[in-house]
């Protein structure tokens, strides 16, 4: 099955800064790849997404990037703010036996700092 | 729709006694996921179904776990018996096969074992 690496665990950046999470993947069949926020005690939310299709996907301040060739998607957020501090899942779907499996790196723990 | 909805939202129970989770999935989703959450471990993924069949149970970690989804709006987790090590939050989530598109979390159940 697929198998997803998501680092580093934990982040600190500064107010203003950007901050890059970088995942890979092993499964050359995935084609689908969210990243999800994950504030304390809530639950997973989407905040932006790519297809196999697509090099890069912006949406404000956040931006993935992939490499399908080298199996390693990224999320980056600039300008960071204080309400950007949460815990970033990226995952990735695959669609090889038709049927669409969604594994999860491990998460990281972005820390914005005043 | 309410979205995913979980039950219950907190569980304690003593060890060695049956824990029963439940999850209604979104209405139209045909893929449950079940999840589980801890510190150590991240988003694990459990089992999925696709059309009420589990597709990928490798994910359970023992013959403790099973998972069953009677029909379309219903699946349900039990873990008999449980153990310390089970406590964790477990999340169910849905989605549709139209396209690849976003995966809708639950509340989560926070599950103690003592």
């Amino acid at each position: 099955g697929e198998n997803v690496e998501q680092h580093p665990s934990t982040l600190s950046v500064q107010e203003g800064d950007s901050a890059v999470i970088k995942c890979t993947y092993s499964d050359s069949a995935s084609n689908y790849f969210p990243w999800y926020k994950q504030e304390l005690g809530k639950r997973p939310q989407l905040i932006i997404d790519i297809r196999s299709n697509v090099g890069e996907k912006k949406d404000q301040r956040i931006a993935v990037t992939l490499n399908k060739t080298a199996k390693h998607f990224s999320l980056h957020i600039t300008e960071t703010q204080p309400e950007d501090s949460a815990v970033y899942f990226c995952a990735a779907v695959s669609s090889a036996g038709g049927a669409d499996g969604l594994t999860f790196g491990k998460g990281t723990h972005l820390i914005i700092q005043p | 729709d309410a979205g995913v909805i979980q039950s219950p939202r907190h569980e304690v129970t003593e060890m060695g006694q049956e824990v029963t989770l439940r999850c209604k999935p979104i209405s139209g989703h045909d893929y449950l996921f079940w999840y589980r959450q801890t510190m150590m471990r991240g988003l694990e993924l459990l089992i999925y179904f696709n059309n009420n069949v589990p597709i990928d149970d490798s994910g359970m970690p023992e013959d403790r776990f099973s998972a069953k989804m009677p029909n379309a709006s219903f699946s349900t987790l039990k873990i008999q018996p449980s153990e310390p090590r089970d406590s964790a939050v477990y999340f169910c989530a849905s989605r549709t096969t139209a396209g690849n598109t976003e995966a809708f979390f639950g509340q989560g159940t926070r599950l103690t074992v003592v």
